[in-house]
């Protein structure tokens, strides 16, 4: 049962354009969202991160929305660079929960070309 | 500003033999995660601890699988009897209190031949 999923397994968009990678969840029950970026050989860096009670939150290139009726959110990166190039997890929590364990989705890889 | 520190990076067993991966958290941080990445999936959740407490293992496998934070030193995760399917990469994380923005560390592949 995969509660998280990321639909496309790739991504390629030209240096300089938006880059914007999908997920979807189907458990009601979580409201914390986070995005991780993974370089082959290494764990994965915490981008950016979401609270249900918001729609959209931004840290510079990154943004990210939350459409909760939909059970949809979506990393946005403006503009795209090479350096982006990576597997990006989006993953959830369940608030009410006693723990901090995060569900994966199965990534996406981004490859920015130059 | 030391990371999370995980070792070894690749570890090599032969079916039947005990795997053990360790993980030593970022400073100031006391709770650790273990996940564990099979080929071509995402990352799967296995076991929160605190110092010398397990919180959660609700994604540990029933058998073979222990986790431990003592006191002192780093986590372990120890895969007693390892077979084939074992091989994947594992994961720790850590965090300074039960938090969501869990720090990672690079990883232990383990292969099991």
């Amino acid at each position: 049962d995969q509660q998280v999923k990321q639909n496309s397994p790739s991504l390629s968009v030209q240096e300089g354009r938006i880059s914007i990678l999908n997920c979807d969840y189907t458990n009601s029950m979580f409201d914390y969202f986070l995005w991780y970026k993974k370089y082959p050989a290494e764990g994965p860096t915490f981008l950016i991160s979401i609270s249900s009670i918001k729609d959209k939150n931004e840290d510079g290139r990154f943004t990210v929305f939350l459409n909760k009726s939909a059970k949809h959110l979506s990393l946005h990166i403006v503009p795209s660079q090479p350096g982006d190039s990576a597997v990006y997890f989006c993953a959830a929590s369940e608030g009410s929960s006693n723990t901090g364990k995060l569900i994966f989705g199965q990534g996406t890889t981004l490859q920015v070309k130059p | 500003n030391a990371g999370v520190m995980q070792n070894p990076r690749h570890l090599v067993r032969r079916r039947g033999q005990e795997a053990r991966l360790r993980c030593s958290p970022m400073k100031g941080h006391s709770h650790v995660y273990w996940y564990r990445q099979l080929p071509e999936e995402g990352l799967k959740f296995m076991v929160y601890l605190q110092k010398e407490n397990i919180i959660d293992e609700s994604g540990m496998p029933k058998e073979r699988f222990s986790a431990e934070f003592p006191k002192e030193g780093p986590s372990i995760l120890r895969i007693q009897q390892v077979v084939r399917g074992d091989s994947a990469a594992y994961f720790c994380a850590s965090s300074r209190g039960r938090s969501y923005e869990q720090y990672f560390g690079p990883g232990t592949r383990l292969t099991v031949t």
